[in-house]
C-alpha cells in the first residue's frame, strides 16, 4: 500500500493563478481532509469530507474549494492565488464510519505564491 | 473552538535522557492523537489515545480526560527522536483535529 500520496511535491504561483493539489489514498477510508501548516504553527483543517461526494468546511475555508467525486480522492482547489496561501498543504485520512480514528498524512505539498 | 496547549515549545536533550510533554485542551474530547513531525517534514502518527495509557517501545502517551491533559514521555532518547511533537483533539463526529502549536525537540549527541 501507498497510504497518501499527494501531487505535487512542491509549486511556485504568481499571484491570481490557479491550481488544484491531488490526495490520493488506497487504504479505502471514509474520510480525507486538507490541512495547512505555517511556519512556527500547528496544522490548521481547511476543508475535510466524511464520504464520496460530501465536502465540509474546516477552520480556514476561504479561498480553498475542495471535491471527493471518487472516494480515494480529495482534490483542493486553489483559484485565484494569494501570497496569504503560501504554506505547506497536508492531507489525511482516516477509517471514519466507526473504525478507528487515527489520522494518517501524505508527505505534504510546498506551495509558493509569488 | 477547543484550544490546545502543548508545553515545553522547545527542549535540548542529550542523548540517553528522558522528556515529558504536556498537551492540555480546554474541552472534552473523544479524541487526541500524537504525531512526530521528523526533520523533512513527515508527520506520523505516535498514539491515538483519547483515553488511559499506552506504551510503544521507548514511547508511552497517558491521557486523563477528566483533568483535560495529556502527557508523552520519551525514555532513552535518540537523535531521530528529534523533530516536533503535535498534540491534537477532536470533539464530536467526523475527526475534525484542533492541533497545538508543538513541542520542537532536538537530542544531541
Amino acid at each position: 500500500n501507498a497510504g497518501v500520496t499527494q501531487t505535487p511535491k512542491f509549486r511556485v504561483l504568481k499571484t491570481g493563478q490557479s491550481m488544484t493539489l491531488l490526495c490520493a489514498q488506497d487504504m479505502n477510508h471514509e474520510y480525507m481532509y486538507w490541512y495547512r501548516q505555517d511556519p512556527g504553527m500547528g496544522l490548521r483543517l481547511i476543508h475535510y469530507s466524511v464520504g464520496e461526494g460530501t465536502t465540509a468546511k474546516g477552520e480556514v475555508p476561504d479561498g480553498y474549494n475542495v471535491s471527493r467525486l471518487k472516494k480515494q480522492n480529495f482534490l483542493l482547489g486553489l483559484e485565484s492565488a494569494a501570497p496569504s496561501q503560501t504554506s505547506v498543504y497536508f492531507c489525511a485520512s482516516t477509517p471514519g464510519r466507526g473504525g478507528t480514528d487515527t489520522q494518517y498524512f501524505g508527505p505534504g505539498t510546498r506551495l509558493t505564491v509569488l | 473552538g477547543i484550544q490546545v496547549e502543548q508545553s515545553p515549545p522547545d527542549l535540548i536533550l542529550q542523548e540517553g535522557a528522558n522528556s515529558t510533554l504536556r498537551c492540555n485542551f480546554s474541552d472534552s474530547v473523544n479524541n487526541l492523537q500524537w504525531f512526530h513531525q521528523n526533520p523533512w517534514g513527515q508527520l506520523i502518527n505516535l498514539f491515538y489515545i483519547p483515553s488511559g495509557t499506552k506504551q510503544n517501545g521507548r514511547l508511552s502517551a497517558t491521557t486523563v480526560a477528566t483533568e483535560r491533559y495529556s502527557l508523552l514521555y520519551i525514555s532513552s532518547s535518540q537523535t531521530t527522536d528529534s523533530g516536533v511533537y503535535f498534540c491534537a483533539v477532536a470533539a464530536g463526529t467526523a475527526s475534525k483535529l484542533t492541533f497545538g502549536t508543538g513541542t520542537r525537540l532536538q537530542v544531541t549527541l
